[in-house]
């Protein structure tokens, strides 16, 4: 497929748990962004990844999320001990080089469920 | 800081126009703008640079006013298909990872 594509599109999950969402970029993007979209609301920041260079991680909520990107394509987004307020739906984007001014391309999202 | 839309709704009939906001306190290097129907990802729909190139969709104008740091986008001729929530994200001189607004939710009724 030509666009971003992310596993699983639900989970369901008790609290506790811990989840692993997955985030497969379009060909040839070195950039990666990881987003958090809570019921009604916008889309917010999580993780950056561009290249080889360290992720900005400035958008984690706290330190139960986690994210790597194996050979600079897919990325697995960690979320350790869930809790009810993680419920949201996780979208995950990607472009070019991720310079500036660069347009950023979005997958379908995980939807995620805490009980 | 996320960027301030408005409105927060809109309804309109068919053919009509539409004017959403976005303003930023931030000085920006671009505006994006996505629609996103219920349930799907967000779909690119411009982008507006610092210096004035904009890229993006034939039948979506937006204007980015760099002084104030404020970006309108125009729906003209309001199709169903245009029904959807609307997002501006804009692209500072901090993080590359875009920071967005609350959303407008558009919809076009017969």
């Amino acid at each position: 497929g030509a666009g971003v594509s992310q596993s699983p599109s639900n989970k369901v999950t008790e609290k506790g748990k811990d989840v692993e969402l997955r985030c497969d970029p379009i060909s040839g993007h070195t950039a990666l962004y990881w987003y958090r979209q809570s019921l009604g609301q916008g889309l917010e920041f999580l993780i950056y990844f561009q290249g080889n260079s360290a992720p900005d991680k400035s958008g984690l909520p706290s330190d139960r999320f986690s994210a790597e990107r194996t050979g600079g394509s897919v990325s697995t987004l960690t979320i350790q001990r869930t809790q009810q307020e993680d419920s949201a739906v996780y979208l995950c984007a990607s472009s070019h080089t991720g310079t500036r001014q660069e347009t950023q391309y979005f997958g379908p999202g995980t939807r995620l469920l805490v009980l | 800081q996320q960027p301030v839309q408005s409105p927060q709704a809109v309804i309109l009939r068919e053919g009509e126009d539409a004017v959403i906001n976005c303003s930023s306190s931030k000085a920006l290097y671009s505006v994006h703008w996505y629609r996103q129907k219920h349930g799907e990802a967000p779909v690119f729909l411009m982008i507006l640079l610092k210096g004035g190139e904009q890229k993006g969709h034939d039948k979506i104008s937006a204007s980015f006013n760099e002084k104030k740091q404020q970006s309108s986008l125009y729906l003209t001729a309001s199709q169903l298909s245009y029904s959807g929530t609307y997002f501006c994200g804009t692209e500072d001189t901090g993080r590359r990872a875009l920071t967005f607004g609350s959303g407008t939710r558009l919809q076009v009724q017969p």
